[in-house]
Formats: structure tokens, sequence, C-alpha cells
């Protein structure tokens, strides 16, 4: 496996459910970032990690709750989400001692609240 | 606080043509970057560009890195059907990994 993986793929949940996203990625980089894709918007940066401490978060509703257990996993928990909160989450990571403008970008997950 | 506009918003063009995109700002930025977003996955980076006046190609891609460093345009020559995509532009204004913004994108659809 190689470049960022991101799972599951696509996610419908209730408003009351707890559901987690998963980013890996496979190449050596030291920071993640969690971005949100919302129809005929600009991607938006949610939260960034570098070396596993959070260093950006860019006024995230604490519903989205990100974790980094190393340089490698990075995770967005989600709790009591809206129906505005429907949108494709990617997940991407970067070099930040080397190009770190280049941001590789996983598939994304397509999420759903009803 | 900062913006980027791309235009076209979306263009339908027949295969072969040549297709032109850009992208302006009012705030002048270092770095240029340009994705690639195919249907149903993440964007992949096509060309970065880090001087003004710069110009690069990558295959029948070109991008330039306008003078007066607000502005930045994409083009793509003799276009194919898997050029079909979300064209999105980037920029940085510091040399941070966590300032990078985006635009909107251009829709691009290729009629075979």
């Amino acid at each position: 496996e190689t470049g960022v993986t991101q799972t599951p793929r696509h996610l419908v949940m209730g408003m009351t459910n707890k559901k987690s996203l998963k980013c890996e990625q496979h190449l050596g980089h030291n920071a993640m970032y969690w971005y949100k894709q919302s129809a005929k918007k600009p991607l938006e940066l949610m939260f960034v990690y570098s070396l596993e401490e959070r260093v950006e978060n860019n006024s995230v509703p604490s519903r989205f709750s990100p974790e980094c257990p190393n340089s490698s996993h990075l995770f967005l928990h989600l709790h009591t989400l809206q129906p505005e909160d429907s949108a494709l989450y990617l997940c991407a990571s970067s070099q930040p001692d080397r190009d770190g403008e280049k941001l590789f970008f996983g598939s994304g997950t397509q999420l759903s609240v009803l | 606080g900062q913006q980027l506009n791309q235009s076209p918003q979306s263009m339908f063009i027949q295969e072969g043509e040549d297709v032109s995109m850009n992208c302006t700002s009012s705030s002048i930025f270092n770095t240029w970057l340009w994705y690639k977003q195919d249907p149903g996955e993440g964007p992949v980076l096509l060309i970065a560009l880090y001087k003004a006046g710069e110009l690069t190609s990558n295959g029948r891609l070109t991008a330039q890195f306008g003078i007066t460093r607000k502005d930045s345009f994409l083009n793509i020559s003799a276009s194919i059907p898997s050029d079909v995509g979300i064209y999105f532009c980037a920029g940085q204004t510091e040399t941070s990994y966590d300032k990078v913004i985006f635009g909107p994108g251009t829709s691009l659809s290729v009629i075979p």
C-alpha cells in the first residue's frame, strides 16, 4: 500500500451517532491534515498535526475531534453532527522540512448526516 | 481574509482543443500550486511554481506564476477525455506548511 489511504470511503450517520474517520499515510511524512470539501466551495483546512502535535485548529466545532497517535495515522472522531456537516472529508500529508506546501491527498470519506 | 478566485467556474470543450484557466487574488503569494481532482478521488498535485514569471510544463500542462504574484494560469493543450475533472489553484503566502489556500476550482468536461 502506498500513498494516503482513507476509510471508510462512504459513511451515512444519524445526528446522534458517533463515528470515526481513519487516515493512514505510507509516505514517511511528518505532517497530516484534515480538510472539508463542500460543493462549490474551496477546500477548508480543519486541523494540522506536525510530529503528532496539533498545530492548527481553524475554529472547527467541538463535535469534530481529531487524534494523531503517530506520524502515520490520523483520525477524525465525529459526534452529534448536523446535516450541514455532510461533505467530503479529505486527509492529506506533507513533509514540512522539504516541499511542505506539496500536499498528498487521500481519496476522501463522503459523509452524509441524516 | 485571503481568497482565491478561479475562472471560468466550469467549461465544456471538444476533445483536442486547448484549455486555459486562471486564478487571481488581491493578495501576494510566494508559491502557486495547481491540483486536479478526478471524480471520487482526492486532489493530485500537477505543478508547483515558486518565482514570479516562472513558466513550468508537465507534459501537456503549462502553468505560469504571474509577474504581480497575484495570479497564475494553467493551460492544457490538445485535451483528451481523461483531462475531465476539477482543477484547483492553491497559493501559499508564507513558508509555512499550514498556510496553503485553495481556490473554488474550475470544472472541466471534455466531449469526445
